[in-house]
């Protein structure tokens, strides 16, 4: 069974900038969940996706947003970004929630 | 407000003896807990998980143990192997409204196995 896929894996971006990050989950699984990795701020939580319906929100500004599609698939989106959101933004699949397993990530350098 | 904690940022251990890594959480409506490998560049690879019904769950060299009246959890490592040097996440999740689950990561300790 293939893993959890993101697309792209590396990405450059300029301050006021928007990014799409797209995650394909593990066949079957319907829930993804999107996470941003700092050095200062560890792991944290975004949002997760079910069915197509965001289901739970971190505390990230409004200029994250996400959406999931009905084949499961996952795009995340970063608006008006700024030097902070430069992070590596991983996606994690699971059956019914709780994100159990991880993609590779994408890092996102904003400059 | 840190709601999951990793105490000890680093641990090195010889090849061949028990790794022991630690987590403690303060939020007593957490009631799942998961522990993750991570290697740099790389997503986390789940490795164990336990429900709060348990006290303890194997697979194979990795033993999770946890004590909910002290709101701690241990992964065992054994015996450690050099393939396991890579940081390793606790996680800890309670069901929130519409069934959704998040996870709440501590920090990470960097396991260093010497051969």
């Amino acid at each position: 069974k293939a893993g959890v896929t993101q697309t792209p894996r590396y990405l450059i971006k300029t301050r006021g900038q928007q990014v799409t990050l797209s995650c394909s989950p593990i066949s079957g699984h319907r829930s993804v969940s999107w996470y941003q990795q700092t050095p200062g701020q560890g792991l944290q939580f975004l949002f997760e996706y079910f069915s197509e319906t965001q289901r739970n929100k971190g505390n990230f500004p409004g200029r994250f947003s996400g959406r999931q599609f009905s084949n499961s698939r996952s795009e995340m989106n970063v608006s008006t970004l700024e030097l902070g959101d430069s992070a590596l933004y991983l996606c994690a699949s699971s059956l019914g929630g709780g994100a159990k397993y991880f993609g590779p990530g994408t890092r996102l350098t904003v400059t | 407000d840190q709601q999951v904690k990793q105490n000890s940022p680093s641990l090195s251990v010889q090849e061949g003896r028990i790794s022991i890594l630690n987590c403690d959480y303060t939020n007593s409506m957490f009631d799942y807990f998961l522990w993750y490998k991570k290697y740099p560049a790389e997503g986390p690879t789940f490795l164990i998980s336990i429900s709060s019904i348990k006290d303890k769950n194997e697979d194979g060299r990795f033993t999770v143990f946890l004590n909910k009246s002290a709101k701690h959890l241990s992964l065992h490592i054994v015996p450690s192997q050099p393939g396991d040097s890579a940081v390793y996440f606790c996680a800890a999740s309670r069901l929130s409204s519409g069934s959704a689950r998040q996870l709440t990561f501590g920090s990470g300790t960097q396991l260093t196995v010497l051969p």
